[in-house]
């Protein structure tokens, strides 16, 4: 059965710094990898996606992820985290030979 | 395209009584999913369907709930009868299932069941 894992509830960070949402996954095949934002009251917004080719994808408001085979992992990163990054983050991929399944968002809260 | 457009936005009804949820997925999409989300379990998916067929249904918590896709422009999710347990933020997301395409999320329904 495929799976999408975010180990960590919440991460922290101050404003400046570099920030990283981990993410790992197990599916069948060659996957698709997402990542999407929940603001309070809203519904999920995508981010970026990795399909195929450079293992470094970057999205909407400066993050980027990388996608990384051999461990199975697609770490969303910003060099320098803004207080509106923070959110909820979910992971999510599919193949080819599965549907969309989510991981279970990390929040990220990012302090002044 | 407008997106996904659910509604209502917000539901508030009493235990007991049927509630209806409705999905306007953005037109081609030909995947559409609900889910559920709350504080405790998270983003739960409820149901998927294809080609407006349901594929796989075992997220759907009990017989209360059914949802139906009578046509690639409408869905509908429907608790009879409401229980409290079941408040929550119902998502529609909606996809084209070839080649690696995002998922649309839809605003929610916010359900409140007193």
């Amino acid at each position: 059965a495929q799976s999408v894992a975010q180990p960590e509830d919440q991460v922290n960070v101050a404003e400046g710094n570099p920030l990283t949402v981990k993410c790992t996954y197990s599916v069948s095949g060659n996957p698709y990898l997402f990542w999407y934002v929940q603001y309070p009251n809203r519904g999920l917004q995508f981010l970026l996606k990795y399909i195929t080719g450079d293992n470094l994808v970057k999205g909407s408001y400066g993050f980027e992820a990388e996608f990384n085979k051999s461990q199975t992992s697609f770490h969303l990163k910003k060099p320098s985290a803004l207080v509106s990054d923070s959110a909820l983050y979910f992971c999510a991929a599919y193949s080819g030979y599965s549907t969309l399944t989510f991981g279970k968002g990390t929040m990220l809260l990012v302090s002044p | 395209d407008a997106g996904v457009i659910q509604s209502p936005r917000h539901e508030v009804t009493e235990m007991g009584q049927e509630v209806t949820l409705r999905c306007k997925p953005i037109s081609g999409h030909n995947s559409l999913f609900w889910y559920r989300q709350t504080m405790m379990r998270g983003l739960e998916l409820l149901i998927y369907f294809n080609n407006n067929v349901p594929i796989d249904d075992s997220g759907m918590p009990e017989d209360r709930f059914s949802a139906k896709m009578p046509n690639a422009s409408f869905s509908t999710l429907k608790i009879q009868p409401s229980e409290p347990r079941d408040s929550a933020v119902y998502f529609c997301a909606n996809q084209y299932s070839q080649g690696g395409a995002e998922a649309f999320f839809g605003q929610g329904t916010r359900l409140t069941v007193v």
